[in-house]
């Protein structure tokens, strides 16, 4: 059983189009999380949501609009997309990230191109 | 505030060598600190932590590190190279009641037949 799924695995589309990236875990966790990783394999947290409540919100584009449904679930959905919101989006859970020593699990990642 | 720097965004051995991979952070409050592997077109997955106990910690596929408070290091090695360490390496760090882990800009580890 996959502990973080993310869908799509590819997305390919065009600038100005609209589109999501849906996340989740299976491991009971209260945090996830979405990093984007760029061309340069830099690691850069976007958002974290503990307990389906909003915790981290790093100066993002307010194009990004990620949304929890329930703890299990983290989508990301991203309005007009731009040629430099071209990366790697990963989605991450940890059980309890107040914690600040609990491992964070990854999932495969969503490889995103915009034409 | 809190910052990791890897020393090296590459860095290559040869198959049966001693691998070191060099982190240093930076942080106000005790840190929490990880290694991470991401292999190609993989996420990232934990090899080792340090969470303020013994300061050598010992991880998976051989690795470990050592936590040194004088030298704001915590350093990964491991005695001898294998073809599949190639990958990816990530150092991070955190801290009690912070929700965000800072990664570094990662190393690329090659390792040569």
């Amino acid at each position: 059983d996959t502990a973080v799924s993310q869908t799509p695995k590819y997305l390919v589309t065009q600038m100005g189009n609209d589109k999501s990236i849906k996340c989740e875990q299976n491991l009971g966790h209260d945090t996830m999380y979405w990093y984007k990783q760029d061309s340069k394999k830099f690691l850069k947290i976007m958002f974290s949501y503990n307990n389906k409540e909003l915790i981290i919100n790093e100066t993002v584009p307010n194009r990004f609009s990620p949304k929890s449904p329930d703890k299990a679930h983290l989508n990301l959905h991203i309005n007009s997309l731009e040629l430099g919101d071209s990366a790697v989006y990963f989605c991450a859970s940890s059980l309890r990230q107040r914690e600040g020593k609990d491992t964070q699990y990854f999932g495969p990642g969503t490889r995103l191109t915009v034409l | 505030a809190q910052s990791v720097t890897q020393l090296g965004s590459h860095v290559s051995v040869s198959e049966g060598a001693l691998v070191l991979l060099r982190c240093n952070y930076s942080s106000s409050v005790p840190p929490y600190l990880f290694w991470y592997v991401q292999y190609p077109n993989q996420g990232l997955q934990l090899l080792l932590k340090y969470t303020s106990a013994a300061t050598l910690v010992k991880g998976i596929n051989g690795f470990e590190a050592e936590f040194k408070k004088s030298e704001t290091s915590f350093h990964l090695t491991k005695p001898s190279a294998h073809m599949s360490d190639a990958a990816e390496y990530f150092c991070a760090v955190s801290h009690t009641g912070g929700f965000k882990t800072i990664f570094g800009a990662g190393t690329r580890l090659f390792v040569k037949a």
